[in-house]
């Protein structure tokens, strides 16, 4: 299985930070790469997919990048909403693996 | 607008059976690849199992793989989890999520959730 690792586990930080999650795949997962924002009590929702392509809705203030085996989501600008746990998930191969998670605390 | 609603859910002791459903709406479901996604309390995300979109192919984690079969009832907009040999550490909160394919695969849409408890 391909194993995703996160960094860092936790984070903390003020409204109007800049703040950047790493994700790094065990292999090259080429850019079959997702993200997710999963607040308490909620389903995950989707932030971005294939690495970098923002989902429809969700604001500007969050990108993707990277490729191979090292990804980032980087939100420009945190907003009090933003202070929750985020995912990374590869589609590359089965079974789909997800990063243990990163919690963004103020 | 796209609903996935589970039910089924509950508390099951060890070596018991539960039958999880999920009710799609909002969309053409029998277009699209399942999935069924898991999460421990205070854990974090973990795949369960995938149905393609005619039902005839399915893939498990190994955690589940021989316990657990997926299904689905294109008719009646239907996704199931059959959950057979239930462990302690089967306890979590299921969802039901839709597969989208672009450049690669996503999940952009989740149920609720529907917790289950497996204890004596």
């Amino acid at each position: 299985d391909i194993q995703m690792t996160q960094s860092p586990s936790s984070l903390s930080a003020s409204v109007g930070d800049r703040v950047t999650i790493t994700c790094r795949a065990s292999q090259s997962i080429n850019n079959y790469l997702n993200w997710y924002q999963q607040k308490p009590g909620r389903a995950p929702k989707l932030l971005i997919h294939a690495a970098s392509t923002l989902q429809s809705g969700v604001p500007s203030r969050f990108s993707g990048n990277g490729s191979g085996a090292e990804f980032t989501l980087t939100i420009s600008s945190l907003q009090p909403d933003d202070f929750v746990t985020y995912y990374c998930q590869q589609s590359y191969r089965t079974p789909p693996t997800f990063g243990q998670g990163t919690k963004v605390e103020i | 607008e796209v609903q996935l609603v589970e039910s089924g859910g509950g508390l099951v002791q060890p070596g018991g059976s539960l039958r999880l459903s999920c009710a799609a709406s909002g969309f053409t479901f029998s277009n699209y690849w399942m999935h069924w996604v898991r999460q421990a309390p205070g854990k974090g995300l973990v795949w369960v199992s995938r149905v393609n979109s005619d039902g005839s192919s399915a893939s498990y984690a190994d955690s589940v793989k021989g316990r657990f079969t997926i299904s689905r009832n294109n008719a009646k907009n239907m996704l199931y989890l059959q959950m057979n040999s239930l462990r302690a550490e089967d306890t979590a909160v299921y969802y039901c999520a839709r597969e989208s394919w672009s450049s690669n695969w996503y999940v952009d849409n989740w149920g609720q959730g529907t917790l289950v408890a497996v204890s004596s």
